[in-house]
């Protein structure tokens, strides 16, 4: 099946510092989604991006859609403890087709150090 | 703002036995997903429905049926339980089938 290459898999980082990851792959994507999953919950949406080359901020939060289409990055900027979890990246290669199902990276997951 | 709400939250099964993970969201979605989460991995999705009375197979289907005679509800069934379906199951809906909306997950064990 298809597969997304989602980097880091788990970081530590301090409180205050950016934070960066990506997701990549070999086939070309119409969508990117990021996701966050705290502990015993669903994932939650963050961003979607629609357009090559598109940046979308949300809050702290900002993710571009790659201009080859094959990649994606979330950055988060002066992180705080809130932020610990997994980051989920997600692409779409059928939009509104008969499939519209999503293939998701592995996660990133993020720890603080308070 | 109930959104997707999937029940049981926690479920321990014998091996063998059968059981339906219940889904249902109040968003008038077409699109309706069943996801598994295996610890360290992603998701990876089970079946999904377009509408009702239209289901099929995602990446991982065999040993689950589904079924959806309605918007709001998509039932998960998984007949002969084993030990290889525990897991985390996740049912999603989505407007058009981009930005998918999660429940908050059923955990399966199965002994």
């Amino acid at each position: 099946g298809q597969q997304l290459n989602q980097s880091p898999q788990s970081m530590f980082i301090q409180e205050g510092e950016d934070v960066s990851m990506n997701c990549t792959s070999s086939s070309i994507f119409n969508t990117w989604l990021w996701y966050k999953q705290d502990p015993g919950e669903g994932p939650v949406l963050l961003i979607a991006l629609y357009k090559a080359g598109e940046l979308t901020s949300n809050g702290r939060l900002t993710a571009q859609f790659g201009i080859t289409r094959k990649d994606s990055f979330l950055n988060i900027s002066a992180s705080i403890p809130s932020d610990v979890g997994i980051y989920f990246c997600a692409g779409q290669l059928d939009y509104g087709g008969s499939q519209g199902n999503l293939i998701f990276g592995k996660g990133t997951k993020l720890s603080v150090k308070p | 703002n109930a959104g997707v709400t999937q029940t049981p939250k926690f479920r321990i099964l014998k091996i063998g036995q059968s059981m339906t993970l219940q889904c249902t969201q109040d968003m008038n979605h077409n699109y309706m997903y069943w996801y598994r989460q295996d610890p360290g991995m992603g998701l990876k999705l089970i079946y999904y429905s377009v509408g009702a009375g239209i289901t099929d197979k995602g990446e991982v289907p065999n040993g689950y049926n589904v079924s959806r005679s309605t918007t709001e509800d998509f039932p998960l069934r998984l007949e002969l339980a084993a030990p290889s379906q525990t897991s985390v199951y996740f049912c999603a809906s989505s407007y058009r089938g981009v930005e998918a909306f999660f429940g908050q997950g059923t955990r399966l064990t199965v002994v």
